[in-house]
């Protein structure tokens, strides 16, 4: 089945430094890869919508430039969350569009900030 | 957009006991998903069910899109079907899932 690939699983960071998560489609190809983010007991929330080749599209009150989104190819995305601070530590999932309907999630990224 | 509304936010059961979870959309979708989100936040797909009913297992699901509800029916529940779990819907035209705000399982030994 389809299989999405995220990582690291956990990291801790210092405040002011940026950390790099990256999601990857294993055996298929993602032309759309999602990023979540989900507080402690919350559902999950949206955070843009990534398509191959282009800009991605941020949803209401998130801030592109400190949550930069890359999707260089059809099986990378990649979210940076630069200058972190305490109040981005969360933990955030990537999901992919697999072709039949569903989506495949990744396994997500425990970011804590120090 | 879509609202979905997921219900009863917590359930706690004894091992064997069977259960429902229930969502609620406010549109018609063209995309209903069931997923479990297991203590270490891996989302699992349950099901992908945007009408009719599917089973694996002791897992069933049934949508009714006509009248905008999901059901998800734990059978013989176990430990193991502890988590949360969520049901997500898509628009019509829209690539973007709308999640519910989950129910907490809790199944005691």
């Amino acid at each position: 089945g389809a299989v999405v690939s995220q990582h690291p699983s956990w990291v801790i960071c210092k405040s002011g430094t940026s950390v790099k998560i990256e999601c990857r489609s294993l055996d298929f190809q993602a032309t759309t890869m999602f990023w979540y983010r989900q507080f402690p007991k919350q559902s999950l929330m949206l955070m843009a919508t990534s398509n191959e080749g282009s800009k991605a599209t941020y949803e209401q009150g998130v801030e592109k430039d400190k949550f930069l989104i890359n999707h260089a190819s059809l099986t990378l995305s990649t979210l940076t969350v630069t200058s972190a601070h305490p109040e981005d530590s969360s933990f955030y999932i990537c999901s992919a569009s697999a072709g039949f309907g569903g989506y495949t999630f990744g396994s997500g990224t425990r970011l804590t900030v120090v | 957009g879509i609202q979905v509304e997921q219900s009863p936010p917590d359930l706690i059961l004894q091992e064997g006991a069977n259960s429902t979870l229930r969502c609620n959309f406010s549109d018609s979708v063209n995309n209903l998903q069931w997923f479990h989100q297991n203590p270490w936040g891996q989302l699992i797909n349950l099901f992908y069910i945007p009408s009719g009913t599917k089973q694996n297992g002791r897992l069933s699901a049934t949508t009714v899109a006509t009248e905008r509800y999901s059901l998800l029916y734990i059978s013989s529940s176990q430990t193991t079907d502890s988590g949360v779990y969520f049901c997500a819907a898509r628009e019509g035209g829209s690539e973007k899932l709308v999640f519910g705000k989950g129910t907490k399982l809790t199944v005691n030994p």
